[in-house]
């Protein structure tokens, strides 16, 4: 168990519907971080947040959001969704700029399916 | 920016057979690497991490990795592979703050 807690473990969906995906890193973790992993694209970095703040950006889409809030987790908001964003999405936070570098703990992963 | 490859998508090995799954990565200074391992359905697990010292890691379930900084290598190693190592693999480059970078993986198979 990584500590890092994500919801749902499952969500099916129909096309451009909207969904929300919740993520609760570890402990004392300041930083997370969501990626989309699907069978044709792989391990995909989406975005990061710091402390509430956007930090970098990755091959995410305008469709997608995201958010921190003050208490540190974190939500993913898919919007118009599309056959193609059926995949897994996974969370990770970690302690940037710390002594022990920025190793990231992954959450159990969200899947989602639109049909 | 860091980059990670992995050279291998696929590798099939026979329980008890050692492996060796090959990484390498682009970054201009001293980095951060990262094997993570990820069964069927799961999230990813770290397996090991190199930071600064010996360059020969440990890590959990029998792997160990070592860092060949001549060859901008971090290769993953196990001396007899059993099935239950069957899974996606993954190489990783951080920079120690905001970067973080994974390699596009490598699955492998083990045949009993």
């Amino acid at each position: 168990d990584s500590g890092v807690t994500q919801t749902p473990k499952h969500l099916i969906t129909a096309t451009g519907q909207r969904v929300t995906l919740r993520c609760s890193p570890r402990s004392g973790d300041l930083s997370v971080y969501w990626y989309q992993q699907s069978l044709d694209q792989g391990l995909q970095f989406l975005i990061q947040y710091y402390n509430g703040e956007e930090r970098a950006k990755g091959n995410i889409l305008e469709r997608f959001s995201a958010q921190q809030f003050p208490d540190l987790h974190s939500e993913l908001n898919l919007s118009s969704l599309e056959l193609g964003d059926s995949a897994l999405y996974f969370c990770a936070s970690s302690v940037p700029l710390s002594g022990a570098g920025n190793e990231q703990f992954f959450g159990p992963g969200t899947r989602l399916t639109v049909l | 920016a860091q980059s990670v490859t992995q050279p291998d998508i696929h590798i099939t090995v026979s329980e008890g057979a050692s492996l060796e799954l090959r990484c390498n990565y682009s970054y201009g200074a001293t980095p951060y690497l990262f094997w993570y391992v990820q069964s069927p359905g799961q999230g990813l697990q770290l397996l090991l991490k190199y930071f600064s010292g010996d360059t020969l890691v440990q890590g959990i379930k029998g792997f160990e990795a070592e860092f060949k900084r001549s060859q901008s290598s971090f290769n993953l190693r196990k001396p007899s592979v059993h099935w239950s190592d069957a899974a996606e693999y993954f190489c990783a480059v951080g920079d120690g703050g905001q970067n973080f970078v994974f390699g596009p993986g490598t699955r492998l198979s083990v045949l009993p």
